[in-house]
């Protein structure tokens, strides 16, 4: 069975702050991919990243910033410098081996206050 | 990436009526999902829709009460039947990136029901 917990429920900070979101994944497959999907107010769901399973290779991408660690079966997402726009619910999840189905945390509420 | 488009965006419905959402792509896919997010949840798939075969649905939801279509490969529609307030979600079309394989999803902007 595959899982995805997102224990931050709601985090708010003031702009400019970093801040990290945590995600942490179950799976007994060997093969998986790990995403982070961004949902502004607006509602749509926005693709961020994805990572497999045999990359574990920190990534940046201007003020993201993702560190996969399989040691510890977490994905996390930190936001540098965080700015008002980012305020959206980040969405973990996960798709494992021959597996359909992709598996969604629970998302965390991110409140960037100006 | 895929351009995809959900009709109605929103709808107030009273209960016991049937809404059929409708979600056309802007290039010819394989394989659609149908996802449902309930008020501050995550999201759930409901079922995915591969053209020329019946849906295939998970736990918990069954074609009775969500019956799906896809007629050709850019297009699908998933009807939410004899609502109940219960089923005030957003309901959420979406499609595998090209090489699907990896998991990849692209989303439509979602059509939020409320049902009185």
């Amino acid at each position: 069975a595959q899982k995805v917990t997102q224990a931050q429920t709601e985090i708010s900070v003031v702009e400019k702050e970093d801040v990290t979101l945590d995600c942490v994944y179950e799976t007994r497959d060997t093969t998986y991919y790990l995403f982070w999907y961004k949902q502004p107010p607006s509602g749509e769901l926005v693709f961020l990243i994805r990572r497999n399973s045999f990359d574990e290779q920190n990534e940046i991408s201007g003020r993201y910033s993702w560190n996969f660690q399989k040691s510890t079966s977490s994905f996390n997402f930190t936001i540098t410098a965080s700015q008002v726009v980012d305020s959206a619910v980040y969405f973990c999840a996960l798709k494992a081996g021959g597996y359909q189905k992709v598996t969604f945390g629970t998302g965390t509420k991110l409140q960037v206050i100006p | 990436s895929a351009v995809i488009s959900q009709k109605p965006s929103r709808d107030i419905c009273q209960r016991g009526t049937s809404l059929t959402i409708q979600c056309q792509v802007d290039s010819q896919v394989t394989m659609m999902f149908w996802y449902r997010q309930q008020p501050g949840q995550s999201l759930t798939l409901i079922a995915t829709a591969n053209q020329g075969s019946e849906a295939t649905y998970e736990s918990g939801f069954v074609i009775d009460k969500f019956p799906i279509s896809r007629p050709n490969l850019t297009f699908s529609t998933l009807t939410v039947s004899n609502m109940s307030p219960e089923d005030s979600s957003i309901y959420l079309c979406s499609v595998g990136a090209a090489g699907w394989n990896t998991g990849e999803l692209f989303f439509g902007e979602g059509s939020r029901l409320t049902v009185l």
